[in-house]
């Protein structure tokens, strides 16, 4: 069965910094790639998905992933991030040994934009 | 937002007493999943069904049991609810197989 590691659980960064967050799975198939991310109180929504092709996918609210074959990772990127981008967010996978289609979700990274 | 509903929102029972949890979705979607949401673990996978009457069981289904008699519902019980299954339950759905699930607003159960 396939893992997730997010191997941040708590950021802490000011408006306008840059964040990266780290995504690594582990399958050697072919995975869909997914982040997800939950306001406070909130359901979960989809920022961004990777399904083929460029590796390079944008999402919404300016967030952006990498799909990076040979390191098993989809790292979130965002330039300059905003105090509305407090949140947590979720790597998850989905691969072509599942036949359920179940994604499996790392343990999250808390972020907290500070204004 | 899918149309996703859950209910109830918000539960507190008693350790040995049995619970159902409703998702109901609008958007005539295939798959519905059951998720728990616990701190550091991310979500989890409990149960999910690919049809009508047809479910399987994921990573965390010891004391689940489900149920899909419509395309539309999809219910969670506990048969005898544990201090261990204190935690938000969340719904999702896919149209297709290994495309992107959408989530309900959760329900947030504590068992005493």
């Amino acid at each position: 069965a396939q893992s997730v590691s997010q191997h941040n659980h708590h950021v802490i960064l000011s408006e306008a910094a840059s964040l990266e967050l780290g995504c690594n799975y582990s399958y050697g198939g072919t995975v869909n790639l997914f982040w997800y991310v939950q306001y406070p109180g909130q359901h979960l929504q989809l920022l961004l998905k990777y399904f083929s092709g460029d590796p390079l996918v944008k999402g919404i609210k300016g967030f952006e992933a990498e799909f990076i074959k040979s390191k098993f990772s989809f790292n979130l990127r965002k330039p300059s991030v905003q105090w509305s981008d407090t949140a947590e967010y979720f790597c998850a996978v989905n691969a072509d040994n599942n036949a359920g289609n179940m994604l499996t979700f790392g343990g999250g990274t808390r972020l907290m934009v500070k204004p | 937002d899918a149309g996703i509903t859950q209910s109830p929102r918000h539960k507190v029972t008693e350790t040995g007493t049995p619970v159902t949890l409703r998702c109901h979705q609008t958007e005539n979607h295939r798959y519905m999943y059951w998720y728990r949401q616990d701190p550091g673990h991310g979500l989890r996978l409990i149960h999910y069904s690919y049809g009508v009457k047809d479910t399987d069981k994921g990573e965390v289904s010891d004391g689940y049991s489900v149920s899909r008699s419509k395309t539309e519902d999809f219910l969670l019980t506990l048969e005898s609810a544990t201090s261990s299954q204190t935690s938000v339950y969340f719904c999702a759905i896919s149209e297709l197989p290994w495309g992107e699930q959408y989530f309900g607003p959760g329900t947030r159960l504590t068992v005493t």
